[in-house]
């Protein structure tokens, strides 16, 4: 497609239900990111995959979360025992691997899963 | 400790007027400083970027200067629109490997009154 996909796009889950949140980046693009973002905050990063590899899962609060892109396109994040904490908008970006000398970084983002925990 | 730093208060102006946003950080040394627009409901979209050994930055109506003295980023928007309105975020990028993470503020809010 033109731009990230994401779904679903709204899930409401109850307290203690596993979730799994889709991310399709844009064609070719090799770097995938994961966000978190909470009602009337900035985007705070989760985690970074280049390519299948994940590079970076720093922003990962708990080892409730999981995430994977085991061919290098689509990304999966998963959040087990979902608590009422984890309710927030997840944002997916991706960007492409600049050739020339100077890396920009430029991230394109999906319209993201609103995550409600009941 | 690090902080990114955004007017958490909306900014109201009028149609026509000039919107100056500020983002200030403490603590980084950034490559780069990004501004990306998000309206209600959707990601966030990109708007411009700026280098650390660049001082100004154009685009049509839109400029955005970078003082890393002053560890500061001011965002105008020239000659405001109704459709200007949406939320403004500032990002950082600390190094010059791509596909560094973004470190974004909270945001500010623009509402540009007709």
């Amino acid at each position: 497609g033109a731009g990230v996909s994401q779904s679903p796009r709204y899930k409401v889950a109850k307290r203690g239900q596993d979730v799994a949140l889709r991310c399709d980046p844009i064609s070719g693009h090799v770097s995938l990111f994961w966000y978190q973002q909470a009602l009337g905050q900035g985007p705070e990063f989760l985690t970074y995959f280049q390519n299948e590899a994940q590079l970076d899962k720093s922003g990962l609060p708990s080892d409730r979360f999981f995430a994977e892109r085991p061919e290098g396109s689509v990304s999966t994040l998963k959040i087990q025992r979902t608590q009422q904490e984890d309710s927030a908008v997840y944002l997916c970006a991706s960007s492409r691997l600049e050739i020339d000398s100077r890396p920009k970084n430029i991230q394109y983002f999906g319209a993201g899963t609103r995550l409600s925990v009941l | 400790s690090q902080k990114i730093e955004q007017n958490s208060e909306a900014l109201n102006i009028q149609e026509g007027k000039t919107a100056t946003l500020t983002c200030n950080y403490t603590n980084y040394s950034p490559a780069y400083l990004q501004w990306y627009r998000q309206d209600p409901g959707r990601g966030p979209v990109f708007l411009l970027l700026i280098r650390e050994n660049e001082k100004e930055k154009r685009k049509e109506r839109l400029k955005v200067t970078f003082d890393t003295t002053l560890k500061q980023s001011l965002f105008h928007i020239t000659a405001s629109q109704p459709a200007d309105s949406a939320t403004y975020l500032c990002a950082l990028d600390m190094t010059n490997n791509a596909g560094n993470m973004l470190t974004f503020g909270g945001g500010t809010r623009l509402m540009v009154k007709p």
